[in-house]
């Protein structure tokens, strides 16, 4: 069964680096997202994707953040300045059209120091 | 605006119970859906069930059940005969169906279901 994939499993990273998270969304999906849940806390939301194109983003995903589909199989999301408060798992997730489930990567955990 | 609460931060009960996992949701679209996701200490996010706001059909899957009512704005969750693999988190999410909405998920803060043997 297909299914998304997200690398690295792990990333750590020093306060104020660029990290770049690598997610591969199931190959006839059409809408992308980002989602952040911080340590024991729910899953909230940051940016959703279409069409090469953000359709939506959250208060949470600021000006360093960004999205990026560089080729027909990767979706990226990146940092450009990480912060201690960046610390969290993000999953990204895709959907062949809008009335569908979202299938879910394993995420990613980003640990800032 | 769209809320999803989940009021039971953690509920425990012993193998062989049945346990019910509230969820009470906020919108103002008469199309949404309603979806319960679980994630296992391992981390991962589940899907579980979707439903839509036009389908107030209960439905059971397995030892699963779910009971959707929009007169109260409710979309419980039912395990049957709990056992030790189902303890995890499990979050109630809505999202607006829309045309032209994003389909973004809107999750409550989840329920963490201990399952002792």
């Amino acid at each position: 069964e297909p299914e998304v994939t997200q690398t690295p499993s792990h990333q750590v990273t020093q306060m104020g680096q660029e990290v770049i998270l690598r997610c591969v969304p199931i190959s006839n999906h059409l809408y992308f997202y980002w989602y952040r849940q911080i340590l024991g806390q729910k899953v909230e939301f940051l940016v959703s994707f279409y069409n090469n194109e953000i359709s939506e983003k959250s208060e949470i995903f600021d000006d360093q953040f960004s999205v990026e589909r560089p080729d027909g199989s990767n979706f990226t999301l990146k940092i450009r300045s990480t912060k201690l408060e960046d610390s969290a798992m993000y999953f990204c997730a895709s959907i062949p059209g809008l009335v569908n489930e979202q299938f879910f990567g394993p995420g990613t955990r980003l640990t800032v120091l | 605006a769209q809320k999803v609460t989940q009021a039971q931060t953690e509920i425990s009960v012993v193998e062989k119970e049945d346990v019910t996992l509230d969820c009470v949701y906020e919108t103002r679209d008469t199309t949404y859906y309603l979806f319960w996701y679980k994630q296992p200490p391992s981390g991962e996010l589940v899907f579980l069930i979707r439903r839509n706001s036009f389908d107030e059909q209960n439905e059971i899957s397995g030892r699963y059940s779910w009971n959707f009512q929009k007169s109260t704005s409710s979309f419980n969750f039912t395990i049957t005969a709990s056992q030790v693999v189902d303890s995890a988190v499990y979050f109630c999410a809505l999202s607006e169906g829309d045309g032209g909405a994003t389909n973004k998920l809107i999750f409550g803060t989840g329920t963490l279901l201990a399952v002792q043997p």
